[in-house]
């Protein structure tokens, strides 16, 4: 299995909060994603990482900050939780190798109530 | 930029009947092209992938080709089963790029 974990994995929060999502990777990729997946919508796209200290926004941006400061670690903010921020993230990790899959993580529920 | 289209879900099928989710894409030069598979409660893994035109991936049963002249990733398997339950998520990454995801297909199989 690639090395990608998601911490926490639950979070319950309340509206307002700041709240900090990590991926952490062993597997030396180049891109990091954060996507948010929610019934109906499928999996849309928040931010990406193209390497260090790159990072470029997604569809779903608003709201949504991110920081990659070394190549294994990728955190996703919430600067102000907001109820409509209720989901599941998924952290994904991919190559720059021709042909190279995705890899994700096993998600992080996160309530904001 | 890049996208990828996929048949609108949910999908049900009866225990080994045949299965197809159609995938097209619009991508410039010549990307991969990949399925992933969802179970409740997991994170996407990948299921099959093919890396060139006309190359065929397969994987548990499931079988999908490259058509670069219809811009088509289909997937299909044979005789589906219950445990065939997931979402199929269809996918494109260009060389050495940024990976572009479906919205996805939810298959549900009954006995």
């Amino acid at each position: 299995d690639a090395g990608i974990t998601q911490s926490p994995r639950h979070k319950v929060t309340e509206t307002g909060t700041p709240v900090t999502l990590r991926c952490h990777q062993t597997e030396n990729h180049r891109y990091m994603y954060w996507y948010r997946q929610d019934p109906g919508h499928g999996l849309r796209l928040i931010h990406y990482s193209y390497g260090v200290k790159d990072t470029d926004k997604g569809e779903v941006s608003d709201g949504y900050s991110v920081s990659r400061s070394k190549t294994e670690d990728f955190l996703l903010t919430l600067e102000s939780a907001t109820s409509s921020q209720t989901s599941v993230y998924f952290c994904a990790i991919s190559g720059d190798r021709d042909g190279t899959e995705a890899f994700f993580g096993q998600g992080t529920r996160l309530t904001v109530v | 930029g890049n996208s990828v289209t996929q048949m609108e879900g949910p999908v049900t099928l009866s225990e080994e009947a045949f299965l197809t989710i159609n995938c097209t894409y619009t991508a410039t030069g010549y990307p991969s092209l990949f399925w992933y598979v969802q179970y409740p409660g997991e994170g996407l893994q990948l299921l099959l992938k093919a890396t060139k035109a006309d190359d065929k991936g397969s994987n548990k049963g499931f079988e999908a080709t490259y058509r670069k002249e219809t811009t088509s990733f289909h997937l299909e398997k044979g005789s589906v089963q219950v445990s065939d339950s997931a979402v199929y998520f269809c996918a494109l990454t260009p060389n050495a790029g940024k990976s572009t995801f479906g919205d996805g297909t939810t298959l549900t199989v009954k006995p």
